[in-house]
């Protein structure tokens, strides 16, 4: 029962142009939405969230965007850089329910 | 300043012995939770604790796998009589206070190997 769907496993953008990178869910309860990063062999680290009372989220290069009618949000980098090859992680989280559902992830590549 | 500490980083076990994963959370941290993530494949809840309280273990397989988080020490996850579909990373993560917009902190996982 996959709550948190990224149904895109990979993703190859060229460098300096803008990621999207997409997510759906399923349960209307989730209160709260959080992009994590990450790199081989090591945790996943917080990039940025959203909160369902909002459908925009920005931070630098990154902006996440909610849709609840749709039940779908959406991670934006602009522009990408070489660094940002890595596996990004949905993640949504009810308010009354403590555990954080992840996505099965998305491997982004930075060409050159 | 260290953050989420979980060790070992690489754990090899043979089939019916015994793991035991060990996770100290970020200073001040009450609040642990343990994820599974198995080869291409996303992070999968396990069990969510307090300090000497299990608050949320529904990932949790019924058998063989417990976890605890005693009030002075790590956190463990003990795993008996592993089987190679045991095999996976496993990520611990802290948070302050455990509200429902606080982000998490992870460990750099410890990868179980069974032969």
């Amino acid at each position: 029962d996959q709550q948190v769907k990224q149904n895109s496993p990979s993703l190859s953008v060229q460098e300096g142009r803008i990621s999207i990178l997409n997510c759906d869910y399923t349960n209307s309860m989730f209160d709260y939405f959080l992009w994590y990063k990450k790199y081989p062999a090591e945790g996943p680290t917080f990039l940025i969230s959203i909160s369902s009372i909002k459908d925009k989220n920005e931070d630098g290069r990154f902006t996440v965007f909610l849709n609840k009618s749709a039940k779908h949000l959406s991670l934006h980098i602009v522009p990408s850089q070489p660094g940002d090859s890595a596996v990004y992680f949905c993640a949504a989280r009810g308010n009354r329910d403590d555990k954080i559902i992840f996505g099965k992830g998305t491997r982004l590549h930075i060409l050159p | 300043n260290a953050g989420v500490m979980q060790n070992p980083r690489h754990l090899v076990r043979r089939r019916g012995q015994e793991a035991r994963l060990r996770c100290s959370p970020m200073k001040g941290h009450s609040h642990v939770y343990w994820y599974r993530q198995l080869p291409e494949e996303g992070l999968k809840f396990m069990v969510y604790l307090q300090k000497e309280n299990i608050i949320d273990e529904s990932g949790m397989p019924k058998e063989r796998f417990s976890a605890e988080f005693p009030k002075e020490g790590p956190s463990i996850l003990r795993i008996q009589q592993v089987v190679r579909g045991d095999s996976a990373a496993y990520f611990c993560a802290s948070s302050l206070s455990g509200t429902a917009g606080e982000k998490l902190f992870f460990g750099s996982g410890t990868q179980l190997s069974v032969l």
